[in-house]
């Protein structure tokens, strides 16, 4: 079963609003990390977030975890039609060394 | 500086054939991966190399072999492709396993099985 799911799977909004992703893993991880995907091609680290980080900022982003609740968000302010792509979070498991996806956010952004 | 390459780009082929993808990545990364992509799926995590000479098996690893050909290279293997196999194949490289980093990916390998 896949580790992370994010939330929701799509979303349309007009440009200069926020958008604002969810993402929910299972297991105890070593951190957090989003990546951003343009249709039909590869996938671009955005932005990573150890376990023992509450929230972290990288230009127009912000991102929050709650190990508590095993969730993070993704916030990404005054978007711009340039942001429409799907977006991802993964999580690297303790002990495994490996990179868990969840299935995606498609994020619109209508000029 | 070309990151992480992937041949071939495209690949129709029909149930039972053989076929490598070849990876290969210039940044001097120890870790390796193989994910696939299926629509509303995500990303789901084939096989991993931690370093040259160590293959593991990640979520989705039947009917799949790998090869950790060198530090560069990780290639992998359908050896009887089947119609569930159809999908986008990604490579991806990050610098140590083990020590929190981030996946640099290459551009995809999109793969029919008829």
């Amino acid at each position: 079963s896949q580790q992370g799911e994010e939330d929701p799977q799509a979303l349309s909004i007009q440009e200069g609003e926020n958008a604002t992703m969810n993402c929910s893993y299972k297991t105890s991880i070593n951190n957090l990390q989003w990546y951003r995907q343009n249709s039909g091609r590869g996938l671009v680290h955005l932005i990573l977030i150890r376990s023992n980080e509450r929230e972290k900022h990288s230009g127009r982003l912000r991102v929050t975890l709650d190990t508590s609740k095993k969730s993070s968000s993704l916030l990404i302010t005054a978007s711009r039609a340039a942001d429409t792509a799907s977006y991802f979070c993964a999580t690297e498991v303790h002990n495994f060394n490996k990179f868990y996806f969840g299935s995606g956010t498609k994020l619109n952004v209508k000029p | 500086n070309a990151g992480v390459t992937q041949t071939p780009k495209f690949q129709v082929l029909k149930t039972g054939q053989s076929m490598t993808l070849q990876c290969a990545q210039d940044m001097n990364h120890n870790s390796m991966y193989w994910y696939r992509q299926d629509p509303g799926m995500g990303l789901r995590l084939i096989y991993y190399s931690a370093s040259e000479g160590t293959t593991d098996k990640g979520e989705v690893p039947n009917g799949y072999n790998v090869s950790r050909l060198n530090k560069r290279e990780f290639s992998l293997r359908l050896e009887s492709a089947a119609p569930s196999q159809t999908s986008v194949y990604f490579c991806a490289s990050d610098p140590v396993a083990g020590v929190s980093g981030e996946l640099f990916f290459g551009e995809g390998s999109r793969l029919t099985v008829l």
